[in-house]
């Protein structure tokens, strides 16, 4: 299995800014994926980042909105930009050695609060 | 499109009583099946997952669930619950080499 690690675990952010969280695997991966957690929700997968190519989004998620970078096999980030309190959420990054078939393994998260 | 169903928000049991959460999904080939579990402050992790062969399948801390192709259900079980089992349990379902989908969730309580 996989050991991830996510910055920071949590932040309090102030409305119209932006915030970046970091995700760091201990091992090479060819997929990570990014998700919220709603407060008393389930998961929503927002992309799927695979090194070299551009993020690819689900529906109702944007680029413009949740820029993601993937600079290397074991490392990525998720900018969630110009923030509303509608933001406030939990923000996991998971990996995949060949996609949703394959096992993902999660990472503790990055709790996010909107003022 | 696929979907995944746990029809208990919260189920609460008795520590040492046996344990089980459904889940049940629809969409027409055989998916494969997860379990996750999120205890308090932390992420996901795997209890246990289902590709193909044996419909019963043993997962970690003592779980294990049976896939029923007729029923389109994936049910956890344990025959002791610990107090340490409290935690919200995810059911998520893929199929072929498409995201993984979760349903809302079973948030379990243990009292003693």
């Amino acid at each position: 299995s996989a050991v991830i690690s996510q910055k920071p675990s949590r932040d309090i952010c102030q409305r119209g800014t932006s915030l970046t969280i970091q995700c760091q695997v201990d091992s090479q991966v060819t997929m990570m994926f990014w998700y919220r957690q709603q407060p008393g929700q389930s998961l929503t997968l927002i992309a799927t980042a695979n090194q070299g190519s551009e993020a690819t989004y689900e529906s109702g998620f944007v680029i413009d909105k949740f820029p993601i970078s993937r600079p290397n096999l074991t490392f990525s980030t998720l900018t969630v930009s110009n923030m509303s309190p509608e933001d406030s959420s939990i923000y996991l990054c998971s990996v995949g050695a060949s996609g949703a078939v394959d096992t993902q393994y999660f990472g503790p998260g990055t709790r996010l609060t909107v003022l | 499109a696929q979907s995944v169903t746990q029809p208990d928000i919260h189920i609460t049991v008795s520590e040492g009583a046996s344990l089980e959460l459904r889940c049940n999904y629809s969409y027409g080939a055989t998916p494969y099946l997860f379990w996750y579990v999120q205890s308090p402050g932390q992420g996901l992790q795997l209890l246990l997952k289902y590709f193909s062969g044996d419909t019963l399948v043993q997962g970690i801390k003592g779980f294990e669930a049976e896939f029923k192709r007729s029923q389109s259900s994936f049910n956890l079980r344990k025959p002791s619950v610990h107090w340490s089992d409290a935690a919200e349990y995810f059911c998520a379902v893929a199929f072929g080499n498409e995201k993984l989908t979760f349903g809302t969730g079973t948030r379990l309580t243990i009292i003693p």
